[in-house]
């Protein structure tokens, strides 16, 4: 099974700054035929099921406000949120897709400093 | 917008089975992926395995081949999950989500809102 670390397991931010968490994939999640990247990213909040934030590595779903960005190719991904504000505290993780069984990180808990 | 509303919260026996259904509302999931992932506490998310109603097909993962028993009703929206031979090490959160596309490689949305199950003498 392809195994997925996130980097940090948590992270204290800023109101209104910037939280930036890696993923890396122990093998490459690109399609090349299709120059896809199979990893998405998810939001959890206490007591909720995971929202799907970023998919594709770096498409936005719909509706997500437009500074939670996904970028990365291969193995290393990364999810930014710029301007931190206090809803965006919660339980971060990446899934990859590429192979199955699908496999998740462990999860990065965010935090305001 | 395609709604998944999962059953209520179980406690179960060790040895026991647990049987948990999602129904979608506002849209279906048959040409689908249905998939079943879990979250036991301090644990990662765990994907258990998946169906695709209109295709009949069905992928389990290899942890749970000999004990998970993945079916749905496509008339109703509904699809099932029953898992058995229960030990604590299975008490989780268990989630149904619908993937984009109907094979077993899916990011997910939306999610069912979960289903506790305790498994406890």
């Amino acid at each position: 099974d392809i195994v997925m670390t996130q980097s940090p397991d948590s992270l204290a931010v800023s109101l209104g700054e910037r939280a930036t968490i890696t993923c890396r994939a122990s093998q490459t999640l690109l399609f090349s035929s299709i120059n896809r990247n199979y990893l998405a990213w998810y939001q959890q909040k206490p007591g909720q099921p995971p929202k799907r934030l970023i998919y594709w590595a770096s498409t936005r779903q719909a509706g997500v406000p437009d500074r939670f960005s996904g970028s990365g190719s291969g193995t290393d991904f990364t999810l930014t949120i710029t301007g931190l504000q206090a809803e965006d505290v919660a339980l971060y993780f990446c899934q990859q897709y590429r192979d199955v069984p699908s496999t998740f990180g462990q999860g990065t808990k965010l935090e305001l400093k | 917008q395609v709604q998944l509303v999962q059953s209520g919260a179980e406690v179960k026996k060790p040895g026991s089975s647990v049987k948990v259904s999602c129904k979608a509302s506002g849209g279906s999931f048959n040409s689908h992926d249905l998939s079943w992932l879990r979250q036991a506490p301090g644990q990662r998310l765990e994907w258990m395995g998946g169906i695709i109603p209109t295709f009949t097909r069905i992928q389990y993962a290899q942890k749970f081949q000999d004990r998970l028993l993945l079916t749905a009703d496509t008339s109703a929206n509904m699809a099932y999950m029953e898992l058995s031979s229960l030990t604590s090490e299975d008490t989780a959160v268990y989630f149904c989500a619908r993937g984009d596309y109907s094979d077993f490689r899916n990011s997910f949305d939306p999610w069912g809102q979960g289903t506790l199950v305790t498994v406890s003498s």
